[in-house]
């Protein structure tokens, strides 16, 4: 079974842009989570999308956006980067049957954004 | 943020021998916890989960021990091989009905030959 699948592996982009990040889950999960990675900050929540509904959110300012198609695939979205967005953008999936929380998260190899 | 980055704890251990990976969590309410491996260009590897029902968990070569008395979990890893270096860190979900993890800022276990 393949795992978590995210495109692109690598993204440049400058100030002010915007950027559109892909997510596939594991075949059969219906809980799509969004993570950033930086030295400074270590592992933050974004949000958490199941059934096309965002069901968390974590603290982020509203730059940051996603949503989940009805095959369960998952984009975030960063507009008006800053050079403090840059760091390892990680999605995670998890079975998520009828619902359920607090289930095994498996995460993908991550997009990393460079904002110049 | 709720992950502080800090500098990195850092284990050092002989191929061969046991390895414990400490972190102390930070809610009293968590009642989920998970550990993962991260190698370098990759994301995180789950390794072992365990619930606030349980104190300790078993699986291949690695066992968590989960002390909610001090809030304290640990990862044993027998017989400790070169692929086993990694950053290993601990994830807590904060308590209740969530899949938002909350994450330790980390371990670096270096494996020497």
């Amino acid at each position: 079974k393949a795992g978590v699948t995210q495109t692109p592996r690598y993204l440049i982009k400058t100030r002010g842009q915007q950027v559109t990040l892909s997510c596939s889950p594991i075949s059969g999960h219906r809980s799509v989570s969004w993570y950033q990675q930086t030295p400074g900050q270590g592992l933050q929540f974004l949000f958490e999308y199941f059934s096309e509904t965002q069901r968390n959110k974590g603290n982020f300012p509203g730059r940051f956006s996603g949503r989940q198609f009805s095959n369960s695939r998952s984009e975030m979205n960063v507009s008006t980067l800053e050079l403090g967005d840059s760091a390892l953008y990680l999605c995670a999936s998890s079975l998520s049957t009828r619902g359920a929380y607090n289930e095994k998260l498996f995460f993908g190899s991550g997009t990393q954004l460079s904002v110049l | 943020g709720e992950s502080v980055g800090l500098h990195l704890p850092t284990l050092s251990v002989q191929e061969g021998d046991n390895s414990i990976i400490n972190c102390a969590y930070s809610n009293s309410a968590s009642d989920y916890f998970i550990w993962y491996k991260q190698e370098s260009g990759k994301g995180p590897q789950f390794i072992i989960d365990i619930r606030s029902n349980m104190d300790k968990r078993q699986g291949q070569r690695v066992t968590v021990l989960l002390n909610k008395t001090v809030k304290h979990l640990s990862l044993q890893i027998a017989a400790t091989q070169p692929g086993d270096s990694a950053v290993y860190f601990c994830a807590e979900n904060g308590g209740g009905a969530t899949n938002k993890l909350i994450f330790g800022t980390g371990t670096l276990l270096a494996v020497q030959p």
